[in-house]
């Protein structure tokens, strides 16, 4: 069955540090990968995609995320995060062009 | 351009009782996702429309729910009779094609039933 695990459910950090939130996805022949971003009381707003092409995917923001195809890894990535940064960030992938699966979550806590 | 829109924000019923939310897709989009987030897990899929068709509504919990898509634009989730695990967050989503497309999200309606 398809799935998605965000491991960390919370990530406290201090700002101008770097940041890795995780996510692990199970495998298929044809999968996408996303990265969506909620902050307070607004809706999910995409940060990047993987489709195809490099395993390297930058986004808004200054996030970037590798593919890794063979750890089935998607994790995302900040060399330095802000305050505006805190926020839930999602882990979803696309399996057949069909409907999305979400990680549960991992609430990003920037720090001053 | 608008992005999707929800109504309510929020709605507070007690069990029993019927609830409708509302969901506005982005103008000229034909596939429009509900999905619900329950008690902080992961955001579940419920079911996706093409147009005013039924696509996959595999994630649909149970017949208590009801989900239309009137013309092909806005979209309808009723909860009838709610119950209390039927709280949480429901978020409805749009994108133009299928495929690897980008959905779009609304802000979700967070729903409580008591």
């Amino acid at each position: 069955a398809q799935s998605v695990t965000q491991l960390d459910s919370q990530v406290p950090v201090f700002e101008e540090a770097p940041v890795e939130l995780r996510c692990n996805y199970s495998s298929s022949v044809s999968v996408y990968l996303f990265w969506y971003v909620q902050y307070p009381n607004q809706g999910l707003q995409l940060l990047l995609k993987y489709l195809s092409g490099s395993t390297l995917v930058k986004g808004i923001n200054g996030f970037e995320a590798e593919f890794n195809k063979s750890q089935t890894s998607f994790h995302l990535r900040k060399p330095s995060v802000h305050i505006s940064d805190t926020a839930e960030y999602f882990c979803a992938a696309l399996y057949n062009f069909n409907k999305f699966y979400f990680g549960s979550g991992t609430k990003l806590n920037v720090k001053p | 351009e608008a992005g999707v829109t929800q109504f309510p924000s929020h709605s507070v019923i007690e069990k029993g009782q019927t609830v409708t939310l509302r969901c506005d897709p982005i103008s000229g989009h034909d596939n429009l996702y509900w999905y619900r987030r329950v008690m902080g897990k992961e955001i579940k899929f419920l079911l996706h429309f093409v147009k005013e068709s039924k696509q996959d509504e595999s994630g649909m919990p149970n017949n208590r729910f009801l989900a239309e898509r009137t013309g092909g634009t806005y979209s309808t989730l009723k909860v009838q009779p709610a119950e209390l695990e039927d709280s949480g967050v429901y978020f409805c989503a749009s994108s133009q094609g299928t495929g690897p497309e980008t959905q779009y999200f609304g802000p979700g309606t967070r729903l409580l039933v008591l």
